[in-house]
């Protein structure tokens, strides 16, 4: 299927272990980009990458890890889960950093008990 | 720097006119829009550059005060659909473009 996808949808983990968020995308879109998604915080940045093996970091990194080894791949690597880590992830796609439309991933809903 | 959204939450009857504001303190390149539906991804509506145009998609459109760093996006005869949380997104400019900056949101409920 063409677009973006993301997975799992739904993780349930505990503290101090170590998950992994999947996002492919089929556009071959240069950017792709982290964000989590809190009540009151709208969507902030955690990472994003130019290109493969190019990433730098958003406004939230810390506890966070990413790769980018193929173009369509960007997973997302919480090495030591904490609760402050449950939220909603979105993954997201586009042209260019700032003037090209994101295209959004269906979300990551994770858990940390 | 996150920009400022209002209001931050609003409800309209079917019909009814909204606006829904976003102030940023840095110079912008680009506001961008997207609204969410609960339990969904943000959805893309529309993109503004610098340059003050103003857009339309349907029933909707926004416009870009680039003196102000401000945008608004226009909601009239509100439909029920149009239900959702709305996000600006901006883009600073300096050397090139940076990453978007999302807003908090403004949740708005059209209500029959």
């Amino acid at each position: 299927d063409a677009g973006i996808t993301q997975s799992p949808r739904y993780k349930i983990t505990e503290t101090g272990r170590q998950v992994t968020l999947m996002c492919h995308q089929t556009w071959s879109h240069s950017y792709m980009f982290w964000y989590r998604q809190d009540l009151g915080h709208g969507l902030r940045l955690i990472y994003y990458s130019a290109a493969a093996d190019i990433t730098d970091k958003g406004e939230v990194p810390d506890g966070y890890v990413v790769s980018r080894s193929k173009t369509e791949n960007f997973p997302l690597t919480l090495e030591s889960a904490t609760r402050s880590q449950t939220s909603v992830y979105f993954c997201a796609s586009s042209e260019s950093k700032g003037v090209d439309t994101q295209y959004f991933g269906p979300g990551t809903r994770l858990t940390v008990l | 720097q996150q920009p400022v959204q209002s209001p931050q939450a609003v409800i309209l009857r079917e019909g009814e006119d909204a606006v829904i504001n976003c102030s940023s303190s840095k110079a912008l390149y680009s506001v961008h829009w997207y609204r969410q539906k609960h339990g969904e991804a943000p959805v893309f509506l529309m993109i503004l550059l610098k340059g003050g145009e103003q857009k339309g998609h349907d029933k909707i459109s926004a416009s870009f005060n680039e003196k102000k760093q401000q945008s608004s996006l226009y909601l009239t005869a509100s439909q029920l659909s149009y239900s959702g949380t709305y996000f600006c997104g901006t883009a600073a400019f300096y050397s090139g473009n940076t990453p978007l900056v999302f807003g908090k949101g403004t949740r708005l409920s059209v209500i029959a």
